[in-house]
């Protein structure tokens, strides 16, 4: 098993122009998340899905998009990006929320310039 | 809203020596508390997860505790290597889809 795998790794973008990031996972997970990572302040949930078909807003929404349009796969997308969405980053993946173990990807550094 | 705070956030031990890594949060009302690492440039790995109902977890060297009443869960590594030289993470998850992580503590063990 690949485990959870991300498209691209490395990224630069021009201000205002836009790009997916693909996400997939092949353990069969129900729930899926993204997250960006930037120094000194940890990680923080951009969108999650519980499933196929849904997805909702976590704590730094504003600037993406997301769908969840087959279970495996979650896109995570800018459509027009800001150099405040530098960032490294990653998916997830867990069978259940509430106490599920969350599986990463290895991510995808982000810069916007 | 939760908050993750781990102490300190860069240590140093010579090979062999056996550490305590701390996190602390606010909010005792928590799923479960999950311990990471992360090698530079790298994605999470999972070390060992603790359900609001458990006390402690183990995996090899590695002992993680759980103090929800304080709000505070220690990682306990035994007798240091080099190859544990990570950032460690940890995040509590409260609600549906909340996982609140702390900024981490960089280990370097030193041969």
């Amino acid at each position: 098993n690949a485990g959870v795998t991300q498209t691209p790794k490395f990224r630069v973008l021009k201000t205002g122009q836009s790009m997916t990031l693909l996400c997939a996972q092949d353990m069969n997970h129900e729930y899926m998340y993204w997250y960006r990572q930037d120094p000194g302040m940890g990680l923080r949930l951009i969108h999650y899905s519980v499933g196929e078909g849904t997805t909702a807003k976590g704590e730094v929404p504003d600037g993406y998009n997301v769908s969840r349009l087959k279970k495996q796969n979650f896109l995570l997308g800018l459509e027009s990006a800001a150099p405040s969405q530098t960032s490294v980053y990653f998916c997830a993946s867990s069978t259940w929320t509430g106490g599920g173990e969350q599986y990463f990807g290895p991510g995808t550094r982000l810069t916007v310039t | 809203k939760q908050e993750v705070t781990q102490i300190p956030a860069a240590l140093s031990v010579p090979e062999g020596e056996n550490l305590v890594l701390n996190c602390s949060f606010t909010d005792s009302a928590i799923y479960n508390l999950q311990w990471f690492r992360q090698d530079p440039g790298k994605g999470l790995t999972s070390l060992l997860l603790i359900q609001s109902s458990q006390r402690e977890q183990t995996s090899g060297r590695l002992n993680a505790s759980l103090d929800k009443s304080s709000g505070r869960s220690t990682l306990y590594i035994a007798a240091s290597q080099p190859g544990d030289s990570a950032t460690y993470l940890c995040a509590v998850q409260t609600g549906a889809n909340n996982l609140f992580f702390g900024t981490g503590t960089r280990l370097t063990v030193i041969p």
